[in-house]
């Protein structure tokens, strides 16, 4: 099974700020990975597939990128609806990382 | 717009066994991979398994042992079971649809959740 791993747990920030969110793999999934973002009480919503590919609807500011082990979702300037929980996760095992909590500071 | 809808018991005792339903409305059952995704309280995702329209399933090696999944596809609907439950299953439960209808990839459509309880 591979395993993803994010970081930081917790990212705190201001609204405006960019955000950086890293995800890394044990072993290489070539492109193949998505980003989904959850807020409270709410199922995840898909932002990013294969790598760098905004799903329908996700604005432009989300971005995405990396290949093999080392992926980045990053959040441009954060408006007030994108704090939440993100949490990466790779096609070929379906799994998920651990998730990381975007905060307002 | 395809809708996922969830059902089933929100309390289920120790080592009995766990059922959900999945409700398919607004598009085809037929072609893409069905999952279950589950969510303890105050943790992460973990996907589960997922079924094909043809009926295929594939699951997650740790509970390969204690789930079976299903589809039928005249009802559009897929079916979760979860034998010999624990207060470990415990969870928030999430259908989800693949985005691909040729392979299961990511997950775009996803169910509202069904809070799932194992407790005597």
């Amino acid at each position: 099974e591979i395993v993803l791993t994010q970081s930081p747990a917790t990212l705190s920030l201001s609204p405006g700020e960019r955000a950086t969110l890293s995800c890394r793999t044990g072993q290489s999934v070539g492109s193949y990975l998505a980003w989904y973002q959850q807020k409270p009480g709410q199922a995840p919503r898909l932002v990013i597939y294969d790598a760098s590919n905004r799903a329908t609807g996700i604005p432009a500011r989300f971005s995405g990128s990396g290949s093999g082990t080392d992926f980045t979702l990053t959040i441009s300037s954060l408006e007030p609806e994108d704090f939440a929980v993100y949490y990466c996760q790779q096609r070929a095992g379906l799994t998920f990382g651990g998730g990381t909590k975007v905060e307002i500071k | 717009q395809v809708q996922l809808q969830e059902s089933g018991p929100g309390l289920v005792k120790p080592s009995e066994t766990l059922s959900l339903t999945c409700t398919v409305s607004g598009g085809s059952i037929s072609s893409y991979y069905w999952s279950w995704i589950r969510q303890p309280p105050g943790k992460g995702l973990e996907w589960i398994g997922y079924v094909s329209h043809t009926g295929s399933a594939n699951y997650n090696s740790s509970l390969a042992r204690r789930v079976t999944l299903s589809v039928d596809t005249s009802n559009k609907q897929f079916s979760l079971k979860v034998n010999y439950v624990t207060a470990a299953d415990t969870a928030v439960y999430y259908c989800a649809r693949s985005r691909s209808s040729s392979f299961p990839d990511y997950f775009d459509y996803w169910g509202q959740g069904t809070v799932v309880t194992v407790s005597s």
